[in-house]
């Protein structure tokens, strides 16, 4: 299974409201990551876990707080966003010890309106 | 810090005919290099990676790339694409210890027509 699989596929949300977005992988791999794509852009790093500890946060702003609460899971907590957020909301994962390649899921389309 | 530069935007090609796409790269450690594959509304797709060994790697569906260290880039290439081949091209590169934190290239929109 080379599979990491994102839920929800598509989210709209307020900018009070309160979402998460979820990752899922089977593969054993250590080290998970959050990356943000706008539209027509490269996505962008946003945190990356190892041993399900958070060891990198591109300064991201405090209202994205990622959790992982065990080595399959990752998981991005959102709270008051802006419309500057919306957004492809890309997970992905790789082998801790070998930083050779990362598995990248299908992503979470965010609008926030 | 690394960073990466795909100077073309876009690149349109006839069906069947050949295709390179650039990418050139600056960093001042020693990299690992991506090309990854990405269709509308979906996620990326790795086509293929340089590690170390030989420079001219070959990936996924009929595609290769070369690394060139003196000139600090890595073409991707195919000889015949297909229209199913549409789709935007990018470039990463990540430090070769350590955590990968990929750093994308702008992308190149790959058209391909009959």
């Amino acid at each position: 299974d080379t599979e990491v699989t994102q839920t929800p596929k598509h989210l709209v949300m307020g900018m009070t409201n309160k979402k998460s977005l979820k990752c899922e992988q089977h593969m054993g791999h250590r080290a998970m990551y959050w990356y943000k794509q706008k539209a027509k852009k490269p996505p962008e790093l946003m945190f990356v876990y190892s041993y399900e500890k958070l060891s990198i946060n591109e300064s991201v702003p405090s209202r994205f707080s990622p959790e992982c609460p065990n080595s399959s899971l990752l998981n991005l907590h959102l709270h008051a966003l802006q419309p500057e957020d919306s957004a492809l909301y890309l997970c992905a994962s790789s082998e801790q010890s070998l930083n050779t390649e990362a598995f990248f899921g299908q992503g979470t389309r965010l609008t926030v309106v | 810090a690394q960073s990466v530069t795909q100077l073309d935007s876009q690149v349109p090609v006839f069906e069947e005919a050949p295709v390179e796409l650039r990418c050139n790269y600056s960093s001042s450690v020693s990299v690992y290099l991506f090309w990854y594959v990405q269709y509308p509304n979906q996620g990326l797709q790795l086509l293929l990676k340089y590690l170390s060994g030989s420079t001219l790697v070959k990936g996924i569906n009929g595609f290769e790339a070369e690394f060139n260290k003196s000139q600090t880039s890595f073409h991707l290439r195919k000889p015949s694409v297909h229209i199913s081949d549409t789709a935007e091209y990018f470039c990463a590169v990540t430090p070769n210890t350590g955590f990968q934190k990929l750093v994308f290239g702008t992308g190149t929109r790959l058209l391909v027509s009959p």
